[in-house]
């Protein structure tokens, strides 16, 4: 099976602008799930989706940070406009349960 | 979400098993215990997951005390490529929808 497709793989902006990522989760995965990791951290949840529903977006600074998630399917979430302290690892992942999450390889994003 | 205890560090020889342990004290009835690894540069990876009972799987083992108070991930032979950091996440039943809150981890180095 396909896994968990993210992009772009690499990105750096400078402070102020803007940057979206983009995730493809695995076919028939109702949960969509973006964490943030910061270097030497573990990942930190932002944001979850049931199909095309947000669940729990406590955690997602959303004066700045956005997501959506297009018919239930792809995703992208965005940064405007982005602070040195967003320099992370954004991961995506998608699950039909709690268990057997699979993660993408992540967009290492850098503010400058 | 019950919260988890794990070394930060630990090194393991190569063809040894290693043996990971990890507190979460505080674990409800109805809560699970996860174990994700995350090798460099890579998203986090699902090894195995236990409610009461033992599990094993082709990765590893998960011993569970009876009061579940705490558990061991066991890799039977580890090899190089198991050099990683490793999740230890007590969160919801395996059929419901709940996020997994990600901690620290355990950075097992396994050397030659």
């Amino acid at each position: 099976e396909a896994g968990v497709a993210q992009s772009p793989r690499y990105k750096i902006i400078e402070k102020r602008q803007s940057v979206a990522f983009w995730c493809n989760p695995i076919s028939g995965h109702a949960t969509l799930y973006w964490y943030q990791q910061i270097l030497g951290q573990g990942p930190k949840l932002l944001i979850q989706f049931q199909n095309n529903g947000v669940v729990d977006d406590s955690q997602l600074p959303k004066d700045r940070f956005s997501a959506e998630r297009l018919k239930g399917v792809d995703s992208t979430l965005k940064i405007q406009p982005a602070k040195l302290e967003d320099s992370a690892v954004y991961l995506c992942a998608s699950s039909p349960y709690n268990y057997g999450y699979t993660f993408g390889s992540g967009t290492r994003l850098t503010v400058v | 979400d019950a919260k988890t205890t794990q070394p930060p560090s630990m090194d393991c020889a190569e063809g040894r098993a290693a043996n990971l342990p990890c507190n979460h004290s505080t674990i409800s009835g109805n809560e699970y215990v996860y174990w994700y690894r995350q090798i460099h540069s890579q998203g986090p990876q699902y090894i195995i997951h236990g409610l009461k009972n033992n599990e094993t799987n082709e990765m590893a083992s998960l011993i569970i005390t009876e009061d579940r108070k705490s558990s061991t991930l066991i890799l039977p032979h580890a090899t190089l490529r198991d050099t990683a950091v490793y999740y230890c996440i007590v969160g919801a039943g395996g059929t419901s929808y709940g996020k997994l809150t990600f901690g620290q981890g355990t950075i097992l180095t396994v050397h030659p």
